[in-house]
């Protein structure tokens, strides 16, 4: 059971904007920044989104994030195929003083 | 170009140790918190332990139960997950991962992560 909640999968099509939802709760979340990853099949995890919203260098700006409250959230706009991988939230926990991460959303481009 | 090799995975017994290594390059090691986080088959990511700058804080998550230990050497570039009494539910994919600060906490986040290296705990 992952502390951060995350849909299991979402879906689009090419050119379409999907949103991965992450939900976590007030010592996490709620209090401190979330970041994104991207694993792509067989590969490492690969941050993608840092401080909510900031993308690191050579991350295309199809992708944004963005958080209010207890939930953060990753939109994927002019989806393309190679964007198929799974995406992970993460955040510091102040009550477990460790990283937290969601369950991870398969993202299928149809 | 940050690069981390972690090594040390294998087939193991229930009940048996091991230690993975990560060698870092491509930075200042001595400045950056380093993480161990594992991914069992087919699952999601688990935070594991964290060491940082100096060793001097370190964190190991509870359901390692006192069984898994990490530490570093700055003058080797290197960080070590030391394991024992390893079970089952802790065969997974171990990736070294590395912080942007000095010391683990939300001002952070885990920026380069490694390949990874495999463990497996089997009868």
């Amino acid at each position: 059971q992952s502390v951060l909640t995350q849909p299991p999968s979402v879906s689009g099509t090419p050119g379409q904007r999907v949103t991965i939802s992450c939900s976590g709760s007030s010592s996490n979340v709620g209090s401190n920044p979330v970041n994104w990853y991207q694993q792509l099949p067989g590969a490492a995890p690969k941050l993608f989104i840092s401080n909510d919203d900031e993308r690191p260098s050579g991350v295309p700006d199809r992708f944004s994030g963005s958080k209010s409250g207890t939930s953060a959230s990753l939109a994927i706009s002019g989806l393309q195929s190679e964007d198929e991988a799974d995406y992970y939230c993460a955040s510091w926990d102040d009550r477990l003083s460790a990283w937290v991460f969601g369950g991870g959303t398969k993202l299928t481009v149809l | 170009e940050v690069q981390l090799v972690e090594s040390g995975g294998g087939l193991v017994q229930p009940g048996e140790s091991l230690r993975l290594s990560c060698s870092a390059s491509g930075f200042t090691f001595r400045n950056y918190a380093i993480h161990w986080v594992r991914q069992a088959p087919g699952k999601g990511l688990q935070y594991v332990a964290g060491i940082s700058i100096n060793g001097g804080t370190t964190y190991n998550s509870d359901f390692v139960k006192g069984g898994f230990t990490i530490s570093r050497d700055n003058s080797k570039s290197t960080v070590f997950l030391q394991m024992r009494s390893l079970r089952p539910e802790d065969t997974a994919v171990y990736y070294c991962v590395k912080d942007i600060f000095g010391y683990f906490g939300a001002l952070g986040h885990l920026d380069y992560w490694g390949q990874g290296t495999l463990v497996a705990v089997s009868s």
